[in-house]
């Protein structure tokens, strides 16, 4: 499979505002998934969104995907502190081997 | 809610040597991964695994490394001869229905080789 790649590659943000991470990626994918990274810590998964789909919500958690542009948006509104942590992009095709991109660095400033 | 459990926390080993990391998925779950993360870098993949047998590596999988799941509940990795290279975190992770069901990871081990 293809990684995606996320962008920025670092956001700072105060708290209670909305942060925008987007993804892209080069190939067809039958699902698109956002994960997050606290420190030192293990990914959680957070969102799937598949290639029929075009929005999805999880309640602060906004994905869109633009399968004709290859891009999907993670929006995260009224954003705490905790929300500080990276966050990865992955798509899923037909092979088995999820791969991910380098991440956008979420720094929420209470 | 289940969780993808993976000792050691952390390991330390001398060039050379090898080392095995050890996983235990969620039960249900069919399909497995390894992937690394050398520090404040990205998570690469290395191996994911399905009916007893690898189904993707990575160009980073080489000779050096094995994938083993000796029972019904464990699920290792072996670095044959470890190199400071080496030297990062592992994760585990399992899923019910491969890549089009979400991955949950454990919490890592930090392999550092001196």
């Amino acid at each position: 499979s293809q990684q995606g790649e996320e962008d920025p590659q670092a956001l700072s943000i105060q708290e209670g505002e909305n942060a925008t991470m987007n993804c892209s990626y080069k190939t067809s994918i039958n699902n698109l998934q956002w994960y997050r990274q606290n420190s030192g810590r293990g990914l959680v998964h957070l969102i799937l969104i598949r290639s029929n789909e075009r929005e999805k919500h999880s309640g602060r958690l906004r994905v869109t995907l633009d399968t004709s542009k290859k891009s999907s948006s993670l929006l995260i509104t009224a954003s705490r502190a905790a929300d500080t942590a990276s966050y990865f992009c992955a798509t899923g095709d037909n092979n088995n081997d999820m791969r991910f991109g380098a991440g956008t660095r979420l720094t929420v400033k209470p | 809610e289940p969780e993808v459990t993976q000792t050691p926390s952390h390991q330390v080993t001398q060039m050379g040597q090898e080392v095995i990391l050890r996983c235990v998925p969620i039960s249900n779950h069919l399909y497995f991964y390894w992937y690394r993360q050398i520090l404040g870098q990205k998570v690469e993949f290395l191996v994911s695994f399905y009916n007893n047998e690898i189904s993707e590596k990575s160009e980073i999988f080489d000779d050096q490394f094995s994938v083993e799941r000796p029972d019904g509940s464990n699920f290792t990795l072996k670095i044959r001869s470890t190199k400071l290279e080496d030297s990062a975190m592992y994760f585990c992770a399992s899923s019910e229905a491969g890549a089009d069901s979400p991955l949950h990871f454990g919490n890592g081990t930090r392999l550092t080789v001196t």
